[in-house]
């Protein structure tokens, strides 16, 4: 069974740093591309940054280019986002997902929140 | 503002059916066959339910299906079900620098 479980979210002020994992069983981690999306309170899904199977390749949406690192270590089956200069905007629920072909989320982690505020 | 655009409520009785739109540009929904459809129950996370317009993973239900004309693409419910009732989000590849866009989300009642 695919299991995709984040950690590390919380209360942080605005101007500081979070660090995000997504531990992935069930699968052969290495095989895939990841991803992260973003749900605002109340709002709807958000992309926010892919990487390749190997690391080799990573794109980001342009809100969080220079903010945001995604990476990930095959070996511990595990993806990583380092936030940097947390905004207010940035409060949301983080979810890592598997990306199959295009486009396609096929499996989510349950989320974990994070919240911008002094 | 959500790149491509649902209507934000639909609702339908048990047994019938309904139809949720999702309207993007020839750059993401009308260029590419690669819209999915999401459904999100409260405090949940979000669910595949069709890929590439059409395709149902395995596990989901045949009363649910997609579709595309032009620039819209489409989420059909049939003999709706009180389980249905959830907020539903479709998404497309984009040719933009955003790789994927979503829609802002429809919130589906079983009245």
């Amino acid at each position: 069974e695919v299991q995709l479980v984040e950690s590390g979210g919380g209360l942080v002020q605005p101007g500081g740093s979070l660090r995000l994992s997504c531990a992935a069983s069930g699968f052969t981690f290495s095989t895939y591309w990841m991803s992260w999306v973003r749900q605002a309170p109340g709002k709807g899904l958000e992309w926010l940054a892919n990487i390749k199977q190997d690391g080799s390749e990573k794109y980001y949406v342009d809100s969080v280019k220079g903010r945001f690192t995604i990476s990930r270590d095959n070996a511990y089956n595990s993806l990583y986002l380092q936030m940097n200069s947390l905004r207010a905007e940035d409060t949301a629920v983080y979810y890592c997902a598997r990306l199959s072909d295009y486009a396609n989320f096929d499996y989510w982690g349950q989320g974990t929140l994070v919240t911008v505020s002094s | 503002q959500s790149a491509l655009t649902q209507p934000a409520s639909v609702s339908g009785s048990p047994g019938q059916s309904i139809t949720i739109s999702c309207t993007g540009t020839s750059s993401d929904v009308g260029g590419y066959n690669y819209v999915s459809w999401y459904q999100q129950h409260p405090g949940k996370a979000p669910k595949l339910m069709i890929y590439e317009v059409s395709n149902r993973p395995s596990g989901v239900s045949d009363r649910f299906s997609g579709s595309k004309s032009g620039n819209t693409a489409s989420l059909t419910i049939s003999g709706l079900q009180a389980e249905d009732e959830a907020d539903y989000y479709c998404s497309s590849y984009t040719s933009s620098s955003t790789y994927v866009v979503f829609g802002g989300g429809t919130k589906l009642t079983v009245l």
